[in-house]
């Protein structure tokens, strides 16, 4: 089976920008989670979405969105960036929820400018 | 929710064994789990625990937990260079995984 990818692998915006994110979980998997890499806040969870449907929220502003398509492949937005944005940003994925194992992908490395 | 610590760094010579441990606060995780990720990747699933076991092993990976205590560890044997990375432990439930900060696992030859 594929693993969990993610696109693109590198992206770099300017402040102000808005950016947004792809990720294609395992087959069959319809649960994915998305966090935040910071070297100052280390691994951050984002937010959660089954069926199309966000179930879970971490602690960030509204300027961080997503949704879940039909497929069960997933983006998330990060509008009006700013330079604390700048991160790798992992996507997960697991069957039913983030409280089963979950598979992540590459992360997107995204620098704000 | 869950707070979960490990020490940042780790040295250990080739062909030893390596121990990480980690404590966390929430008792409610099903499981607990081993991330390993390497320069400029994302996170490897090592291994993983369900919440009632003791113990697990898998290969040259073993994990014990102590509930009691709140401590996981884990113990990779006969280390070797491919094994320098970042480990991170985690746990949670349906609010999504908390991470520890990671610790640097560093051989030396």
């Amino acid at each position: 089976k594929a693993g969990v990818t993610q696109t693109p692998r590198y992206l770099i915006k300017t402040r102000g920008q808005q950016v947004t994110l792809s990720c294609s979980p395992i087959s069959g998997h319809r649960s994915v989670s998305w966090y935040q890499q910071t070297p100052g806040q280390g691994l951050q969870f984002l937010f959660e979405y089954f069926s199309e449907t966000q179930r879970n929220k971490g602690n960030f502003p509204g300027r961080f969105s997503g949704r879940q398509f039909s497929n069960s492949r997933s983006e998330m937005n990060v509008s009006t960036l700013e330079l604390g944005d700048s991160a790798l940003y992992l996507c997960a994925s697991s069957l039913r929820g983030p409280e089963e194992t979950q598979y992540f992908g590459p992360g997107t490395r995204l620098l704000v400018l | 929710g869950e707070d979960v610590e490990q020490s940042l760094f780790l040295s250990v010579r080739e062909g030893d064994s390596s121990v990480i441990n980690c404590t966390y606060t929430d008792s409610s995780s099903t499981y607990l789990y081993w991330y390993k990720q390497e320069p400029g990747a994302g996170l490897q699933l090592l291994t993983y625990i369900f919440s009632n076991m003791d113990m697990k092993q898998d290969q040259r990976l073993t994990v014990l937990l102590n509930k009691k205590d709140k401590h996981l560890s884990l113990r990779i044997a006969d280390t070797q260079t491919g094994d320098s990375a970042i480990y991170f432990c985690a746990g949670g439930g349906a609010d999504g995984l908390t991470f520890g900060k990671g610790t640097h696992l560093i051989i030396q030859p």
